[in-house]
């Protein structure tokens, strides 16, 4: 079973942020945040994790709060090339990838 | 350059067919994955495997069997179809077992 809770969908204009929050309020200490995004008809692709820190690559930020109970994926100029279901995921290392469990995940439409 | 392929895209076939599909990555990862995403757009892991070890989600019915010719490539057999096996399959890599994971494009199967 899934261990985040994300909101079903959300909506956000062209050009700004899209914040999208995560709650994993059962997280342990050894495990991490993922965040992979699925686009129409393709296959998920991963974008960012972290444990503690916050986190900045190419494609987004990721926000941790300190407590470790919530999180937020930061897409700082969302294209309309960004829609997509995007899925928050808790998973601790050395289980052999098999934790890495997908839930519902939150529905982003970037609208022009 | 596809760093993941599967063939075939669509699959169509009748009940009580044997089928597979095939994966081959092209990063030099040594752990490949199965996914099963059904109609609720729900994923499910149901094998991940290296050079050493391959772990089976146990609600995966052993009709289902992987197959690893060598490290780049992890077939997914598929004996007795049955009505419910209809799904997209995914097929992903990472390069040890917690790295994040890199998705093919899916392979529709249609079972009727």
């Amino acid at each position: 079973d899934a261990k985040t809770t994300q909101p079903p969908s959300m909506d956000c204009a062209e050009g700004r942020a899209a914040n999208l929050p995560c709650n994993h309020s059962t997280i342990s200490g050894n495990e991490y945040v993922y965040w992979y995004r699925q686009i129409h008809s393709q296959g998920p692709q991963y974008i960012i994790h972290g444990l503690k820190n916050n986190e900045t690559n190419e494609m987004a930020s990721l926000i941790i709060t300190e407590d470790r109970k919530s999180s937020t994926l930061i897409l700082p100029h969302a294209t309309l090339r960004d829609t997509a279901v995007y899925y928050c995921i808790v998973r601790p290392v050395n289980t052999g990838g098999f934790k890495t469990i997908f839930g519902a995940g939150t529905r982003l439409f970037v609208k022009a | 350059d596809t760093a993941v392929s599967q063939t075939p895209k669509y699959l169509v076939t009748q009940m009580g067919n044997d089928k597979s599909i095939k994966c081959e990555q092209n990063l030099g990862h040594d752990t490949m994955y199965w996914y099963k995403q059904d109609s609720k757009k729900f994923l499910k892991i149901m094998f991940s495997y290296n050079n050493k070890e391959l772990i089976i989600n146990e609600t995966v019915p052993n009709r289902f069997s992987p197959k690893s010719p060598d490290k780049a490539h992890l077939n997914l057999h598929i004996n007795s179809l049955e009505l419910g096996d209809s799904a997209v399959y995914f097929c992903a890599s990472s390069p040890y077992f917690d790295n994040e994971q890199f998705f093919g494009p899916g392979t529709r199967l249609t079972v009727l």
